[in-house]
């Protein structure tokens, strides 16, 4: 089946520290592959996406790479500010299921000063 | 990029009671749009898939009869959730999709049935 498995949070990091959250996935097809944020009472926005293997998607700083050998799309982000703080999900999306998405559980992320 | 607005942004109601919650597409048509439930440390699980004009498809093991959805126009879907019990306490997230373009998240609707 379709499957997203996402690091479990919370994560905590000071200002500038590096970020990775991991995330890795099953498909019956050949997916699409998201991460979305969420800040605090706002809805799920996109963040950065990548359509194919070694496909890198990149946005404010995040970078996340397609890797199809490894079924994953880890996030990354060199150098991380408070305002990044907010809730990462990431996700897929196969064509031949109707565009359905996926969503793993979120990651919380919290950068203090 | 695209807004979509839920409202209520949070809503309690007694338990037995029905409670509708709203989903628009404020700055383009949405020929489909989704309902999402997200419970505590989970993930989004789709509910059911919306076109409009046309009747909801409910994804497996949700049941239609207490989650009403209605998508009368090209911007608007109601989830009306039925003889509501705290079992359906939880935050539901709506998104919508112009044809075959990216799909749009709202903000959620946090549901607390006492």
């Amino acid at each position: 089946g379709n499957s997203v498995t996402q690091m479990e949070g919370p994560v905590t990091l000071s200002e500038e520290a590096f970020l990775t959250i991991n995330c890795t996935y099953t498909a019956t097809g050949y997916p699409s592959l998201f991460w979305y944020v969420q800040y605090p009472g706002e809805g799920l926005q996109l963040l950065l996406k990548a359509t194919k293997a070694d496909d890198k998607g990149s946005n404010k700083g995040f970078e996340a790479t397609y890797r199809k050998e490894t079924t994953s799309f880890h996030l990354e982000k060199g150098s991380v500010q408070v305002s990044d703080s907010a809730v990462y999900f990431c996700a897929l999306r196969v064509q031949n299921t109707g565009n359905q998405f996926y969503f793993g559980t979120g990651t919380s992320l919290t950068v203090i000063p | 990029g695209a807004v979509v607005s839920q409202h209520p942004s949070r809503v309690i109601c007694k338990s037995g009671t029905s409670v509708k919650i709203e989903c628009r597409s404020l700055d383009f048509q949405a020929t489909t749009m989704f309902w999402y439930r997200q419970f505590p440390k989970k993930s989004l699980m789709l509910m059911a898939t919306s076109n409009e004009g046309s009747k909801a498809t409910y994804e497996q093991g949700v049941e239609k009869d207490k989650f009403l959805i209605n998508h009368a126009s090209l911007t608007l879907s109601t989830l009306t959730v039925t003889s509501a019990h705290p079992e359906d306490s939880s935050f539901y997230i709506c998104s919508a999709r112009q044809d075959r373009y990216e799909q749009y998240f709202g903000p959620g609707t946090r549901l607390t049935v006492t």
